[in-house]
């Protein structure tokens, strides 16, 4: 089966700029999450999405960051306006149910300058 | 509650020895144990997982041991090969409710010398 995938690989921009992300998950898989990994630490659940409905979103910093999925597959997520701090690799990761482990994609490099 | 704290943060072995990556955990509800491995640029990919109802699997060369009691578990990876050289993650979640979300580990960076 294709595995989850994201785009762009690597994004460089510079502070108080927008950008976006994009996953599409593995066929059939209902749920989809997205994590930020700082460089060093391990990843850290933004927003969990089950279908097209928001299941957890309680570490997402809603102030400049947002995610939908509108049609139940793939996912977009954005970051307006950047900070230095969100330098990071964005994780996206998909699972047939929540009880289930899930695979991820290779991330998107974020550099914030 | 929500913390797995993860140990060492780096680790030296030689081709042939044992790796052991130690994890601790507070939330007695977590009931779902997975270990990634990560390669550079890669994301983390599962490499074996555990349930608390056993204190011990193994997969080919990587094994998990689980101390309920202790809020412990631990990776072993027998005869460690230099590929074998990534970053591991231990993580733990809750597989009732709705959400399977993972809590990470800092990640243990392993090297295995030739």
């Amino acid at each position: 089966e294709a595995g989850v995938a994201q785009s762009p690989r690597y994004k460089i921009i510079e502070k108080r700029q927008s950008v976006a992300f994009w996953c599409n998950p593995i066929s059939g898989h209902a749920t989809l999450y997205w994590y930020q990994q700082i460089l060093g630490q391990g990843p850290k659940l933004l927003i969990q999405f089950q279908n097209n409905g928001v299941v957890d979103d309680s570490q997402l910093p809603k102030d400049r960051f947002s995610a939908e999925r509108l049609k139940g597959v793939d996912s977009t997520l954005k970051i307006q306006p950047a900070k230095l701090e969100d330098s990071a690799v964005y994780l996206c990761a998909s699972s047939y149910s929540s009880s289930y482990g899930y695979t991820f994609g290779s991330g998107t490099r974020l550099t914030v300058v | 509650q929500q913390q797995v704290k993860q140990s060492p943060q780096s680790l030296i072995v030689q081709k042939g020895g044992i790796s052991i990556i130690n994890c601790a955990y507070e939330n007695t509800a977590f009931d779902y144990f997975p270990w990634y491995q990560q390669f550079p640029g890669k994301g983390p990919a599962l490499l074996i997982a555990i349930r608390p109802d056993v204190s011990e699997k193994k997969e080919g060369r990587f094994t998990i041991s689980f101390n309920k009691s202790a809020k412990q578990f631990s990776l072993h990876i027998m005869d460690s090969q230099p590929g074998d050289s990534a970053t591991y993650f231990c993580a733990a979640s809750r597989s009732s409710g709705n959400t399977g979300k993972l809590i990470f580990g800092q990640g243990t960076t392993l090297q295995v010398k030739p």
